[in-house]
């Protein structure tokens, strides 16, 4: 039962490098969400993907960007890390995006930006 | 806007002793209710949920109803575990298909 994974777990960037965080599904959902979750502000939705092919800006989208590769996979990109961005990102998934549907985490990514 | 309220922690309490974590909410309509616990290093995994008003949630003797009335969805247990330490996020999905979370509430329980 590997639900929804991510990697890496763990990432140290230098400002102004670049990476990917990755997220897979296995449950055929539909819905994909990227949220940062920081210290005392709960999580916020940074991007999210309502169906393969398709994407949306959240709450907090700026200095990221987002792929969703296929129905599995839903990659977000930090183009240039900014010590603003450390934090630790969960990926979700649903079924599909209604209010109503559950949504699955995956183990989360804890990233630091020196 | 949307918001979700949900009593700051850490709150600590020992073995067997009850459990309260209040939460409101501000939304339009009548959204699902949640709530999310996350383990220490883990990611979140639903506590329970509540689709309309009046329902009770419940899940590993926690409790919580949807008061229409009051916006709120409060998490009850009637004795708590060690087990139980983690932190409990209270929720409701937004119009994007997201969760809307709270702070969060850190619970410590002391045997």
């Amino acid at each position: 039962n590997a639900g929804v994974t991510q990697t890496p777990k763990f990432q140290v960037l230098k400002t102004g490098q670049s990476m990917t965080l990755q997220c897979a599904q296995d449950m055929n959902h539909n819905s994909m969400y990227w949220y940062r979750q920081d210290p005392g502000m709960g999580l916020r939705l940074i991007y999210y993907s309502a169906s393969e092919g398709t994407t949306d800006k959240g709450e907090v989208p700026n200095g990221y960007n987002v792929s969703r590769l296929n129905k599995r996979e839903f990659s977000l990109r930090l183009e240039s890390a900014a010590p603003s961005q450390t934090s630790v990102y969960f990926c979700a998934s649903s079924l599909v995006g209604e209010a109503k549907n559950i949504q699955y985490f995956g183990a989360g990514t804890r990233l630091s930006v020196l | 806007g949307n918001s979700v309220t949900q009593m700051e922690g850490p709150v600590t309490l020992s073995e067997e002793a009850f459990l309260t974590i209040n939460c409101t909410y501000t939304a339009t309509g009548y959204p699902s209710l949640f709530w999310y616990v996350q383990y220490p290093g883990e990611g979140l995994q639903l506590l329970l949920k509540a689709t309309k008003a009046d329902d009770k949630g419940s899940n590993k003797g926690f409790e919580a109803t949807y008061r229409k009335e009051t916006t709120s969805f409060h998490l009850e247990k009637g004795s708590v575990q060690v087990s139980d330490s983690a932190v409990y996020f209270c929720a409701f999905g937004g119009s994007q298909g997201n969760l809307i979370f709270g702070k969060g509430t850190k619970l410590s329980v002391k045997p």
